[in-house]
């Protein structure tokens, strides 16, 4: 079963920032969107970005524009997402997760289990 | 923006019955919609894509019909496995406005 691997779970102070990385060492990679959603503490689903590593270009909602960066490394099938200026409201479980194909933004046929990041004083 | 209203947001039922979630889009998303299903503590599966089609090893009782702005998960006879919380996606536009607020399938 191909599984994306997530680092592990993060505490960080307001101000601050955090990256969190998403390993795809069996599974298809450069050529398929590779993406962040998140996940606030009882609540539901939001995109972050993505980016389609044999491009490089990543794209990124809105919301998140101009704290978030999002990189990918080909010869590790490695992505990243790292996102500045914490607040305690960006306390969630970010997820990795892999579109069906060559679109940033489609819909995600496999996810990882998910990185705790919370952001306290 | 596209907002994604799913109802109900508690859907209450019996092993064996059949469920029927909703998902209604804010304008069209012609059939770029997607149904997820979340466990408590799990990431989300990709359940339908494209509206009607199952994705990999998604058992035929799960089903999606729809297109445009109004769109149905129908679950045939509840097992217990299936008692989750669903979310729908539409991935015509980029987001702001992208997954739903969730059902939650309750026994």
């Amino acid at each position: 079963q191909v599984e994306l691997e997530q680092s592990g779970a993060e505490v960080k102070k307001p101000g601050s920032s955090v990256k969190v990385s998403c390993k795809a060492p069996g599974g298809k990679f450069s050529g398929y969107g590779m993406n962040w959603v998140r996940q606030a503490p009882g609540q539901g689903l939001e995109w972050i970005g993505g980016i389609i590593p044999v491009f490089g270009a990543a794209e990124y909602a809105q919301d998140f524009q101009g704290r978030v960066t999002i990189t990918a490394d080909e010869s590790t099938k490695t992505v990243y997402m790292e996102l500045s200026s914490l607040r305690s409201e960006d306390t969630a479980v970010y997820y990795c997760a892999r579109g069906r194909g060559p679109v940033v933004y489609w819909s995600f046929d496999l996810w990882g289990r998910g990185t705790l990041v919370t952001v306290s004083s | 923006e596209i907002v994604m209203t799913q109802s109900p947001a508690t859907l209450s039922l019996s092993l064996g019955e059949r469920a029927t979630l909703s998902c209604r889009a804010s304008q069209s998303v012609g059939n770029n919609l997607a149904w997820y299903q979340q466990k408590p503590g799990q990431a989300p599966r990709l359940l339908i894509f494209g509206a009607s089609t199952r994705a990999t090893d998604i058992p035929a009782r799960f089903s999606g019909s729809g297109s445009g702005t109004e769109f149905t998960l129908t679950i045939s006879r509840l097992q217990s496995e299936d008692f989750a919380v669903y979310y729908c996606q539409q991935y015509k536009n980029r987001p702001p406005g992208s997954f739903g607020q969730g059902t939650k399938l309750d026994i």
